[in-house]
């Protein structure tokens, strides 16, 4: 089955770094997002994106974060400058039409602010 | 507002056993409703969703919603070693999935 691949699986930074997380969605899905987990939390929305535009954020995703698709192909979230509570494991997930509700999760890349 | 909670677990069963996994929605605009699997170290993996008040059943599987007590069920029939797992339950509003924490069982064999 196609596979959402997410890189890298465990970024680590300093706190007031820059960080960008990628993913590459599966190929013909259009709709994009982005969810973290803190450990030992629920799974939280952040941002949704489709047509290249933001569809809805959550109050987390502040002016810090953001996202695009540089190439058209992979979906890249950055935060600007981390601080210690962005230490969570951020899924990327992506979907079509086709697949109606069903959003195809990648495997996560744990970050880790010090 | 927007909220999921689920049993906590965890949740132990020996093998064979019947589990049943429970949520509470609070908000009425919920329109769809999911149950995730989730592995240690990976995504969450859909396993089933539905729309309406009833049940849905796929292979040893059934969910059950009940619109009207806001309640969310999973039952799992002739559970199985390869079952131990997170599983959450979530709800859709807008195009965002509000998930329950989660509840981890174990089946031991």
């Amino acid at each position: 089955e196609p596979e959402v691949t997410q890189t890298p699986s465990h970024q680590v930074t300093q706190m007031g770094q820059e960080v960008i997380l990628r993913c590459v969605p599966i190929s013909n899905h259009l709709y994009f997002y982005w969810y973290r987990q803190i450990l030992g939390q629920k799974v939280e929305f952040l941002v949704s994106f489709y047509n290249n535009e933001i569809s809805e954020k959550s109050e987390i995703f502040d002016d810090q974060f953001s996202v695009e698709r540089p190439d058209g192909s992979n979906f890249t979230l950055k935060i600007r400058s981390t601080k210690l509570e962005d230490s969570a494991m951020y899924f990327c997930a992506t979907k079509t039409v086709a697949t109606n509700e069903k959003l195809f999760f990648g495997s996560g890349t744990q970050l880790s602010v010090l | 507002q927007k909220e999921v909670e689920q049993d906590p677990g965890p949740l132990s069963v020996p093998e064979g056993a019947i589990v049943s996994l429970n949520c509470t929605y609070s908000n009425s605009a919920f329109q769809y409703f999911m149950w995730y699997r989730q592995y240690s170290r990976k995504g969450p993996e859909l396993l089933m969703y539905t729309y309406s008040s009833g049940n849905k059943e796929d292979g040893r599987f059934t969910a059950q919603v009940d619109k009207s007590s806001k309640y969310i069920s999973l039952f799992i029939r002739d559970s199985q070693p390869s079952d131990s797992a997170t599983y959450l339950c979530a709800s859709k509003a807008g195009t965002a999935l509000i998930f329950g924490k989660g509840t981890t069982l174990s089946v031991s064999s």
